[in-house]
């Protein structure tokens, strides 16, 4: 079965350093996405950035990059230059079955990113 | 390109109530999903449509939970004899139909808060 693991409730950075959010996922589907929203105090999820199952480079949309290690069923979020809009809740979701007609993402349990001036 | 709408963004019901949410996806955008997200938690996926077919559904969504998208356009989440495990903040997203992998624009969401 499909599952996500965000083992970090809450991480602390200071504002212009890199921080590292975690996620581990579960899947015997060798087709499959992973990605990561922002959902700020406001309640809307913001798309991050995506990567596929069969990419052979790691994602990097601006100031955030993908740390895929599929070996390891890791897909850690790092966030280059934090700033104190960076503040919010980042949820890990992952969508198996990339070939087939299902759309369902499964989502982890969030960590709370606080940005620190 | 104004976003996923859902309306009301806050509703408080009594138990046995029935509620009804609404949702306007992207224009364009011919996948439509429903999900679930309860304090603490990351969004359950409830339902998806593609145009007006309901393709997926979560063993989540009960009896008492019912999706529409009668024109392939927006859709109503109906929910009968609510209970207090019902109060969630449900999420609309909305995807186009290409690409390889959707990315899903996800609305405001409804709070819904059962007394």
């Amino acid at each position: 079965a499909q599952k996500i693991t965000q083992t970090q409730p809450g991480m602390f950075v200071q504002e212009k350093e890199a921080v590292t959010l975690d996620c581990t996922y579960d899947t015997s589907d060798p087709s499959y996405g992973l990605f990561w929203y922002k959902q700020p105090s406001s309640g809307e999820m913001i798309f991050l950035i995506y990567q596929g199952s069969y990419d052979q480079q790691n994602a990097t949309e601006g100031r955030y990059s993908l740390n895929f290690q599929k070996a390891r069923k890791s897909a850690n979020l790092v966030i280059s230059a934090s700033q104190l809009g960076d503040s919010a809740m980042y949820f890990c979701a992952m969508r198996d079955g990339m070939n087939t007609g299902f759309q369902k993402l499964v989502f982890g349990t969030g960590t709370r990113l606080l940005v620190s001036p | 390109d104004t976003g996923v709408s859902q309306d009301p963004r806050h509703k408080i019901t009594k138990r046995g109530q029935n509620v009804t949410f609404r949702c306007d996806p992207i224009s364009e955008h011919n996948r439509l999903y429903w999900y679930r997200q309860t304090l603490g938690q990351g969004p359950e996926f409830l339902t998806y449509f593609q145009n007006e077919a309901q393709l997926e559904k979560s063993r989540l969504l009960s009896d008492r939970f019912s999706a529409e998208r009668p024109k392939g356009s927006f859709s109503t989440l109906e929910i009968q004899r609510t209970e207090q495990g019902d109060s969630a903040m449900y999420l609309c997203a909305s995807s186009p139909d290409r690409g390889y992998y959707n990315e899903q624009f996800f609305g405001p969401g409804t709070r819904l808060t059962v007394l």
